[in-house]
């Protein structure tokens, strides 16, 4: 069975620092992987997935993240924090025996604060 | 598009009450999802229509549980006899089949709050 462990519940990282939330995956097939952010009493917004094509994936707002099979890591960076990243970054692999609806199978998620 | 919309935001209801959620995916989305969300945790799968088609429910989704998608568009999601446990964030989401990468978008989501 999938399934997704994110290394830390909490981040904090000063604003304009670099930023590193963990993921790793369970999977027997070929994963897709996403990374979601979540704000205060807001949506899931997708931040970016890999879907097989390249392992190096750069998503919206400067985040990108990198596949790496033999670690069985798909980490989250971005190499300068802003105030408004402040949220909660839920880590997701797709149930491959899902029969191609892509259910998702979401990470207990990491809190990431930003200060001044 | 505007975007999977959700009604109500915001629910609390005394236990024993029956509640329902309204879910409006995005238009030309074939495939809904409905999702829950408790503190401190990710959300889990609930239950996925494809069209007006429920193609499978998660053992999460007890016999008090029922969701509905009659006409392929909007959906619901009704609990009835509520207890204290089903205080959660109710998640609905939406993707089309026909897209490229099947993105899956969600809405804002439905809090429930039972007193």
């Amino acid at each position: 069975a999938q399934s997704v462990t994110q290394l830390d519940s909490h981040v904090s990282v000063s604003e304009g620092t670099p930023v590193l939330l963990r993921c790793n995956y369970s999977s027997s097939y070929s994963p897709s992987l996403f990374w979601y952010v979540q704000h205060p009493n807001k949506g899931l917004q997708l931040l970016l997935k890999y879907t097989s094509a390249a392992t190096l994936v750069k998503g919206i707002n400067g985040f990108e993240a990198e596949f790496k099979k033999s670690e069985t890591s798909f980490h989250l960076t971005k190499p300068s924090a802003h105030m408004s990243d402040a949220a909660e970054y839920f880590c997701v692999v797709t149930d491959a025996l899902s029969g191609g609806y892509n259910k998702l199978i979401f990470g207990a998620g990491t809190r990431l604060a930003v200060h001044p | 598009d505007t975007g999977v919309s959700q009604n109500p935001r915001h629910k609390i209801t005394k236990r024993g009450q029956n509640v329902t959620f309204r879910c409006d995916p995005i238009s030309e989305h074939n495939r809904l999802y409905w999702y829950r969300q408790t503190l401190g945790q990710g959300p889990e799968f609930l239950t996925y229509f494809q069209n007006e088609a429920q193609l499978e429910k998660s053992r999460l989704l007890s016999d008090r549980f029922s969701a509905e998608r009659p006409k392929g568009s909007f959906s619901t999601l009704e609990i009835q006899r509520t207890e204290q446990g089903d205080s959660a964030m109710y998640l609905c989401a939406s993707s089309s089949s026909r897209a490229p990468g099947n993105t899956i978008y969600f809405g804002e989501g439905s809090w429930l709050t039972v007193v």
